[in-house]
């Protein structure tokens, strides 16, 4: 089975705090990505990645940065942590293609307080 | 650009009835479509996914979607609803971001299941 795992469940940090997410997969995929999950919005895509160090905006980058050193890793970075910012946050990797699925992760529920 | 529209964000059904739960996507080229369900304070799973093919597809846990390219739907069904479905479920279409591959979801729906 895929396996996609957050480090963290739930996290409490301070506004203006820098933050990593960390999301790892064990299945050798290609593509990882960063959504944001917020009621009533669905899932947002944050930023993706096709390989190591390469990385590609979705639709609301602003507020972060990511990085892949390794093709297993990928994480999200809040430089400077806001309200605005608590939000659940997904990570989910998949195959190349457009007729792969993604595999998601159990999910960092991040308040910013 | 591709997108989906899942109408109604709360659907309510008692146990035993039948779960219709909407998904019209808008494409220029032919879609590829996905269900996912996502129980509180978990991740996403699969439920079911259209990419050619048989239109009626077969997913996990009883549920089935059919893809209606006349009317740009890909509407998940089950015939008989468990407490266990209550869940919230999401309508994805796989599209080309600079030259990739990422899901567009649509903004979810929560399946009440009533005794």
């Amino acid at each position: 089975d895929v396996k996609v795992t957050q480090s963290s469940r739930y996290l409490v940090k301070r506004t203006g705090e820098k933050v990593f997410l960390e999301c790892v997969q064990d299945m050798d995929h290609e593509n990882m990505f960063w959504y944001r999950q917020d009621p009533g919005l669905g899932l947002r895509l944050i930023y993706f990645s096709y390989d190591v160090k390469m990385k590609e905006k979705g639709d609301i980058p602003e507020g972060y940065s990511v990085s892949r050193e390794k093709k297993e890793r990928f994480s999200l970075i809040l430089e400077s942590a806001s309200t605005n910012q608590t939000s659940m946050y997904l990570c989910a990797s998949s195959l190349t293609g457009v007729r792969s699925e993604a595999f998601f992760g159990q999910g960092t529920r991040l308040t910013v307080v | 650009a591709q997108s989906v529209t899942q109408l109604g964000s709360h659907v309510s059904v008692s146990e035993g009835a039948l779960v219709l739960l909407r998904c019209n996507y808008s494409s220029s080229v032919p879609p590829y479509l996905f269900w996912y369900v996502q129980y509180p304070n978990q991740g996403l799973q699969l439920l079911l996914k259209y990419t050619t093919g048989a239109t009626l597809v077969k997913g996990i846990n009883g549920f089935e979607a059919e893809f209606k390219k006349s009317e740009t739907s890909f509407h998940l069904t089950k015939p008989s609803a468990h407490m266990s479905d209550a869940a919230e479920y999401f309508c994805a279409v796989s599209l080309l971001n600079s030259g990739y591959s990422t899901l567009t979801f649509g903004k979810g729906t929560m399946l009440l299941v009533s005794p």
